[in-house]
């Protein structure tokens, strides 16, 4: 099994603040490495995905960066609706996906 | 517009069975693998399950240990999840999604439907 470590778990920041969140994968998986954000309540919404493609529609404050087994989420410049649980999910293989532990991002 | 809807989620005993679906639309369904992801209060992501487009390639979660089947009818749209013998912590809210348009990564998701197995 793949393996996902993703850091840190929680962080306090304030609007306008850079933040940077690491996943990190027990194998090399290549760029198959995905974002996400999810709100209270809502299902997960794709940010990045290939490690650094931002999806359409993303702000792009949002960037990813990364291959092999070490990749970040970088926002840039955090604004009041960033406020939520990141997770990567690597999607090397269909037969065992897996997602990070999360990363809740809270207001400082 | 591109939508998925899952219905089925509900109050079961443990030890009961329960059958999640998960209707598609706006889109080419067949074309696509999906899988099913699910989250229990307060907790991450995880994945359940997934399937292929024609139905020829079945994974799930090992700490599934046998116990729900992924299964879909393309020509009605539609994706199920049968869960059996269900347990306190399979209660969780469960989500189907599809890599729409961006590569392997899972860009069209369900709203989710609630399981809650509790006596």
């Amino acid at each position: 099994d793949i393996q996902m470590t993703q850091s840190p778990s929680s962080l306090s920041a304030s609007v306008g603040d850079r933040v940077t969140i690491t996943c990190r994968t027990s194998q090399s998986i290549s760029n198959y490495l995905n974002w996400y954000q999810q709100k209270p309540g809502k299902a997960p919404k794709l940010l990045i995905y290939a490690a650094s493609t931002l999806q359409n529609g993303v702000p792009s404050r949002f960037s990813g960066s990364g291959s092999g087994t070490d990749f970040t989420l970088t926002i840039s410049s955090l604004q009041p609706e960033d406020f939520a649980t990141y997770y990567c999910q690597q999607s090397y293989s269909i037969s065992l996906i897996t997602f990070g532990q999360g990363t809740r991002l809270e207001i400082k | 517009e591109v939508q998925l809807v899952e219905s089925g989620g509900g109050l079961v005993k443990p030890g009961g069975s329960l059958r999640l679906s998960c209707v598609g639309s706006g889109f080419t369904f067949s074309s696509y693998n999906m899988i099913w992801v699910r989250q229990a209060p307060g907790k991450g992501l995880e994945w359940v399950s997934s399937i292929s487009s024609s139905s020829s390639y079945l994974y799930y979660a090992d700490s599934l240990k046998g116990r729900f089947t992924i299964s879909r009818d393309n020509a009605k749209n539609s994706l199920y999840l049968q869960m059996n013998s269900l347990r306190a912590e399979d209660t969780a809210v469960y989500y189907c999604a599809i890599p729409y348009t961006a590569g392997e990564a899972f860009d069209i998701w369900g709203q989710g439907t609630v399981v809650t197995v509790s006596s």
